[in-house]
């Protein structure tokens, strides 16, 4: 059974930073491209960040892009997101997202995704 | 960045009807276009990808269609579990984009 177990998330204060896990089992986590994908209260989903399964390509939503990092550990079945100089906007629950993507052409964009974890940004 | 315009953003049907969604992209996207479920304190459930590949488990009253600019979500006969929102999702263009959703209720 495919399993995405989020931690991490906390009240923290503008301007902070914060670093989300992500644990995955039930499948070879090293095949797959990972997603992080955000859903402030209220709104819907927001795609923030992209990584290949082996950890060489990344891809950002503009309004993360250096201040947010999305990495890997496959030999720990981990994804990560660190998130620096937090602003009140990123207030949202935090999805990882596993991807099929063979070869790079995304078949099934978030297939599975974790429960999710609150990142709550106070001012 | 690639806008996904869903329509409409609510409706409200009684059981047994046919509900269809649009979303339509800002630029042509193929079909990478996929089109998910969420019920309220969950995570969002993917439904349907590459615009009309049913994925496993999800009943058959659900379907997509379209191609290009242009995509529908039908449910062919709306059932109580059903109520939800939906959204739609552009994989062709980084960023991808997510629709603004349709809040779908029982009449």
């Amino acid at each position: 059974e495919v399993r995405l177990v989020e931690s991490g998330g906390a009240l923290v204060q503008r301007g902070g930073s914060l670093r989300l896990s992500c644990a995955a089992s039930g499948f070879t986590f090293s095949d797959y491209w990972m997603s992080w994908v955000r859903q402030a209260p209220g709104k819907g989903p927001e795609w923030l960040a992209n990584i290949k399964p082996d950890g060489t390509e990344k891809y950002y939503v503009d309004s993360v892009k250096g201040r947010f990092t999305i990495s890997r550990d496959n030999a720990k079945n981990s994804l990560y997101l660190q998130m620096n100089v937090l602003r009140a906007e990123d207030t949202a629950v935090y999805y990882c997202a596993r991807n099929y993507c063979p070869g790079g052409i995304c078949y099934r964009p978030f297939e599975f995704w974790g429960q999710g974890v609150l990142v709550t940004v106070s001012s | 960045a690639t806008q996904m315009t869903q329509s409409p953003s609510s409706l409200s049907a009684s059981v047994g009807d046919r509900v269809t969604i649009t979303c339509r992209a800002s630029q042509a996207i193929r079909n990478d276009l996929a089109w998910f479920q969420q019920k309220p304190g969950k995570a969002p459930q993917l439904l349907i990808s590459t615009a009309s590949n049913l994925q496993g488990g999800v009943p058959s009253r659900f379907s997509g269609s379209g191609s290009g600019t242009d995509f529908t979500l039908t449910i062919s006969s709306l059932q109580p579990e059903d109520i939800a929102t939906y959204y739609c999702l552009q994989d062709y263009y980084y960023p991808w984009t997510f629709g603004q959703g349709t809040k779908v209720e029982i009449k």
